[in-house]
């Protein structure tokens, strides 16, 4: 079975600070591998999607960044955190295959970052 | 572009029926999802409907109208882990993205 975990669970960082959080998935080759964001009692906003190695997508403009050096390994990195950018974020996978349900986004646990 | 509106909150007593309703207005739709939020952890998937009519998996249900941009989850016997926020996401024609509601909290009272 596939399995999908990030870290760190929990951050603080100060502003102007640098951010790296990783995720990575196991159980399946060449997944669809996405970052959201969700500030504190809001929806999920989609950060950046992947559809393979070094292939990222960007959905809003921002002081963040994605890579992906290796088929299950999903990265999200800041050069320098803005206090705007706390919130929960969420890593997820999907099948990278089509078909009816080949597309269910599935989750980690998440990673809630506070920027002081 | 996707726009998804669901109520923000509501409120329910144990063991009753609630309904939590989502519409959505997208330029290419390919399929709506459900998935239920407690708070403080990740999303968990529940449902998925791509045609229309209604998909039940145990006291759960989900229907889906595409001529309306209208889906709605239903959930029978409520119990008091029911409380968590449901989310409503539709994905896009190519099929590698969801586009998410801002999620209907649900409370559910003894």
């Amino acid at each position: 079975s596939q399995t999908i975990h990030q870290w760190p669970a929990t951050l603080v960082q100060p502003v102007g600070s640098p951010l790296s959080l990783e995720c990575t998935v196991e159980g399946t080759s060449n997944p669809n591998l996405y970052w959201y964001r969700q500030a504190a009692g809001r929806g999920l906003q989609l950060l950046f999607y992947s559809v393979g190695i070094g292939q990222i997508s960007s959905e809003v403009p921002q002081n963040l960044s994605a890579s992906r050096p290796q088929d299950r390994q999903f990265i999200l990195s800041s050069k320098k955190l803005l206090l705007s950018d706390s919130g929960f974020y969420l890593c997820a996978w999907s099948l990278g295959t089509g078909g009816m349900t080949g597309n269910t986004i599935y989750f980690g646990e998440g990673s809630w970052l506070t920027v002081v | 572009g996707q726009n998804i509106d669901q109520p923000t909150e509501m409120t329910a007593t144990e063991g009753a029926i609630v309904q939590i309703n989502c519409t959505y207005q997208t330029s290419g739709f390919n399929g709506l999802f459900w998935y239920q939020q407690h708070a403080g952890e990740a999303p968990t998937f529940l449902s998925y409907n791509v045609l229309d009519g209604l998909e039940e998996k145990g006291r759960f249900s989900s229907f889906l109208s595409r001529s309306k941009g209208y889906s709605y989850l239903l959930l029978k016997e409520l119990q008091m882990k029911d409380s968590a926020s449901y989310l409503c996401a539709a994905r896009n024609n190519a099929g590698n993205m969801l586009t998410f509601g801002g999620g209907t909290r649900l409370m559910v009272k003894p």
